[in-house]
């Protein structure tokens, strides 16, 4: 079985301050590890994922996230955020094989932009 | 590429009310498809997934069902509604290595 932590549930942050979401995990087994973003009201979007081989990983709106084996950690980072930003962030874990889509989410982390 | 269709997007219902949402998938065959629960101030729970027609494995017990008539086609359903199902619920469909989501039902029980 898996579990995810994510450490902060709201992060508070002014227009072009860097952020960091922290997530971190357990599992018996390799994972797969992924974060999503949801704005009020709607689905979730995927922002990034680590599958394997480089441990950093970067979304095209600025994102990256860096896979942490040794601390079970895959933290969310941004060097300057924008108001735009501001959502819930999902950390999560899969086991993969043929159970893409069966998810173990973290608690989320509100991120609010302030002007 | 994948498209989650869900409805409806709100949904008011009276305790003891039966329930049926419906989730529909396009761009992708034989996906595996999920049900999951966000209740508010809370994370994400996966309530149901489906890896093919007829196939459904229930991940907590409830007060909820699902179904999966067509391989696109997957049903959430209650006979009577419980204060407690009041939620965001969330279709996704796996399929190479991703999960994609629909849009949503929110459902308030009252």
């Amino acid at each position: 079985a898996q579990s995810v932590t994510q450490l902060d549930s709201q992060v508070p942050v002014f227009e072009e301050a860097p952020v960091e979401l922290r997530c971190n995990y357990s599992s018996s087994v390799s994972v797969y590890l992924f974060w999503y973003v949801q704005y009020p009201n709607q689905g979730l979007q995927l922002l990034l994922k680590y599958l394997s081989g480089s441990t950093l990983v970067e979304s095209i709106n600025g994102f990256e996230a860096e896979f942490n084996k040794s601390q079970t950690s895959f933290h969310l980072r941004k060097p300057s955020v924008h108001l735009s930003d501001t959502a819930e962030y999902f950390c999560a874990v899969n086991a993969g094989g043929t159970s893409y889509g069966k998810l173990t989410f973290g608690q989320g982390t509100i991120l609010t932009v302030h002007p | 590429s994948q498209t989650i269709h869900q409805w409806p997007a709100t949904l008011v219902q009276p305790v003891g009310s039966p329930l049926s949402l419906e989730c529909t998938v396009e761009g992708t065959s034989n996906p595996n498809l999920y049900w999951y629960r966000q209740a508010a101030g809370r994370g994400l729970q996966l309530l149901f997934y489906s890896v093919g027609i007829g196939q459904i494995s229930s991940e907590v017990p409830q007060n909820l069902s699902a179904s999966r008539p067509q391989d696109r086609q997957f049903i959430l359903s209650s006979k009577k509604l419980l204060l407690s199902d009041s939620g965001f619920y969330l279709c996704a469909a796996g399929r190479n290595t991703e999960a994609f989501f629909g849009q949503g039902t929110r459902l308030t029980v009252v």
